[in-house]
């Protein structure tokens, strides 16, 4: 199984700011993704993020509001832009499993609050 | 929108007893999976059962699978005050490279 790591682990921000969160993986993966918790809630996928393409976003997700970089096979960003409170959820990124069935493993989550 | 219900929404047994919860889909999928989340953290995954498979098993826990009904069950048995946590299905859907998560169920194991 992979080790999934996130930074910060959690955040309190003030609106209008923006926040990167980082995703590292213990090995190389294909597919990253993206997930918003909002609280109480289930995972709402935000994103795909494929090394060395756009990424792909989901309805309701746009680019602008929630940037995404991969620049490697480890690694990946997620910006949440002029942040609202609204925002404030968590925000998880996971990765397929080698095995294959779509298995994901989950980082440990970021929580943020934004006020 | 979701993919999975699931129900209950919550769950509150006695340690030792056995839980059930239930989730249903819409669409075609591959498999069917779950999770489970301690206190707003990352989801581990606990089991996977494919569309061809009626029954699975892994220590405590027994999934079920009924693709006439769309439908699922995640039984824990011998349930211990360890298993309080939420737990979600996710579907994995034909022709999508993603997974869809139900509402959860928040299972609480009183000692």
């Amino acid at each position: 199984s992979a080790v999934i790591s996130q930074k910060p682990s959690r955040d309190i921000c003030q609106r209008g700011t923006s926040l990167t969160i980082q995703c590292q993986v213990d090995s190389q993966v294909t597919m990253m993704f993206w997930y918003r918790q909002q609280p109480g809630q289930s995972l709402t996928l935000i994103a795909t993020a494929n090394q060395g393409s756009e990424a792909t976003y989901e309805s309701g997700f746009v680019i602008d509001k929630f940037p995404i970089s991969r620049p490697n096979l480890t690694f990946s960003t997620l910006t949440v832009s002029n942040m609202s409170p609204e925002d404030s959820s968590i925000y998880l990124c996971s990765v397929d499993s080698v095995g294959g069935g779509n298995t994901q493993y989950f980082g440990p989550g970021t929580r943020l609050t934004v006020l | 929108s979701q993919q999975g219900e699931e129900d209950p929404q919550a769950l509150s047994i006695q340690e030792g007893e056995n839980a059930t919860m239930n989730c249903s889909y819409k669409t075609s999928i591959n498999n069917l999976q779950w999770y489970r989340q301690n206190s707003g953290r990352g989801l581990v995954h606990l089991i996977l059962i494919r569309s061809n498979e009626r029954e699975k098993h892994s220590g405590r826990l027994r999934v079920t699978l009924d693709t006439s009904k769309k439908s699922s069950s995640l039984l824990i048995t011998a349930s211990r005050a360890a298993d309080t946590a939420s737990y979600f299905c996710a579907t994995d859907l034909k022709g999508a490279q993603k997974l869809v998560f139900g509402q959860g169920t928040r299972l609480t194991i009183n000692p």
